[in-house]
């Protein structure tokens, strides 16, 4: 997506090992760092976000890590099991409002 | 409470028909995304709508327009169908049009163009 780079773009972990994806983007204004899940013939789902005063959250296995200096935002995925096997996106929004997502990383766990 | 809907979930069309599909949002939500999905390209956002206006517009060809009812429903038109046109499409809803509301995606519109 426009200003937005998402790495890596396929991620292959071994079940129970931890998967990280990285979100950059540009617009020093974002102040909102979602994570959307999207699982075969389902729409984007969010699972994860956090706003621009928080530098991480944790929910059970998955976090978000927020760099503002360096404006990347992180997925931590720990102890992965089979359906975490999905495309995941980051769409930090925009100072115009829009929301443009990431490419996607397609995450694989292996058996 | 029911989620986004969306209608046809299929569809097939040749080059140069035109195209109508369409998106419930929850209940309340005033806002209205639409976005295409292709394995190459991602997500691409189209355009949004709140209260009927269109908010934000993606980089896309004319030929693509949408428009919103005083319900929050939304449609979504392509006319002169391309090949190129073969896609997901995903509308999204979130409560109002401010950016850190979660977006509610719809199970999307797959359009194949023949």
């Amino acid at each position: 997506g426009e200003n937005v780079e998402q790495h890596p773009s396929t991620l292959s972990v071994q079940e129970g090992d931890s998967a990280v994806i990285k979100c950059t983007y540009s617009d020093s204004a974002s102040n909102y760092f979602p994570w959307y899940k999207q699982e075969l013939g389902k729409g984007p789902q969010l699972i994860i976000d956090i706003r621009s005063n928080v530098g991480e959250k944790k929910d059970q296995r998955i976090a978000v890590t927020l760099n503002k200096t360096a404006k990347h935002f992180s997925l931590h995925i720990t102890e992965t099991q089979p359906e975490d096997s999905a495309v995941y996106f980051c769409a930090p929004p925009r100072r115009d409002d829009k929301i443009i997502f990431g490419k996607g990383t397609r995450l694989h766990i292996l058996p | 409470k029911a989620g986004v809907t969306q209608t046809p979930r299929y569809l097939i069309k040749t080059r140069g028909q035109q195209v109508t599909l369409s998106c419930s949002p929850i209940s309340g939500h005033r806002s209205v995304s639409w976005y295409q999905q292709t394995p190459g390209q991602g997500l691409q956002f189209l355009f949004e709508y709140f209260s009927e206006t269109q908010r934000n517009k993606g980089n896309f060809p004319g030929r693509f327009s949408g428009r919103q009812f005083s319900n929050s429903r939304s449609e979504m038109n392509v006319s002169t169908l391309e090949l190129g046109d073969s896609a997901l499409y995903l509308c999204a809803s979130r409560l109002a049009g401010v950016t850190y509301n979660e977006q509610f995606f719809g199970p999307g519109t797959r359009l194949t163009v023949l």
